[in-house]
């Protein structure tokens, strides 16, 4: 069946660093694929998508870009900040209608200053 | 504009009762789900509706029971708690069958002693 994994953590960095989170992926057809963004305490915001092969997808710095050849969706941000840190999570939608979002299990970065 | 709204926000129970887990989303979604997440284990899909009149299971359904009271709520019941549900739980909504991602509510932590 499908299924994403993404790289363990924790991620530890320094204010201002360069962030590549990894995330592989297996599944039948063209999937969609996503990156969520967690903070303590709360819910899971959507923090980019990408719909087809080639896409990137971008939002408030980060970046991933949908690699079809390599099955890959690696999250990245040039400088990252404190307020960065978070629980991120990789997903992916299958293309057969009726299935769910199928999430990796995390990733925890803490920036410090 | 609310989004999806869970309550209650904590909840602890006592081995052996039972309680429901109330979603409702406001967006005119189609699809509904219900996860729960765990340390170290990401999220796991429970149940889903992705339709109004219709719910299937998901990667963990054994011990819970949903139902999808109209368009807007979706409720998730536990009849006879275990200390293994001990989890926080988290109810998401999306647009057709979910494939430009959900929007999820702000979870409800869960604990059964």
């Amino acid at each position: 069946g499908d299924s994403v994994t993404q790289m363990e953590g924790p991620v530890t960095l320094s204010e201002e660093a360069f962030l590549t989170i990894n995330c592989t992926y297996t599944a039948t057809g063209y999937p969609s694929l996503f990156w969520y963004v967690q903070y303590p305490g709360e819910g899971l915001q959507l923090l980019l998508k990408a719909t087809k092969a080639d896409d990137k997808g971008s939002n408030k710095g980060f970046e991933a870009t949908y690699r079809k050849e390599t099955t890959s969706f690696h999250l990245e941000k040039g400088s990252v900040q404190v307020s960065d840190s978070a629980v991120y999570f990789c997903a992916l939608k299958g293309f057969q209608a009726g299935t769910a979002l199928i999430f990796g299990k995390g990733t925890t970065l803490s920036v410090s200053s | 504009n609310a989004g999806v709204t869970q309550t209650p926000k904590f909840q602890v129970l006592k081995t052996g009762q039972s309680m429901t887990l109330q979603c409702a989303q406001d967006m005119n979604h189609n699809s509904m789900y219900w996860y729960r997440q765990d340390p170290g284990m990401g999220l796991r899909l429970i149940y889903y509706s992705a339709s109004e009149g219709t719910t299937d299971k998901g990667e963990v359904p054994n011990g819970y029971n949903v139902s999808r009271l109209n368009k807007r709520e979706f409720s998730l019941r536990l009849e006879s708690a275990a200390p293994s549900q001990t989890s926080v739980y988290f109810c998401a909504s999306g647009v057709r069958d979910g494939s430009y991602g959900y929007t999820f509510g702000s979870g409800t932590r869960l604990t059964v002693v």
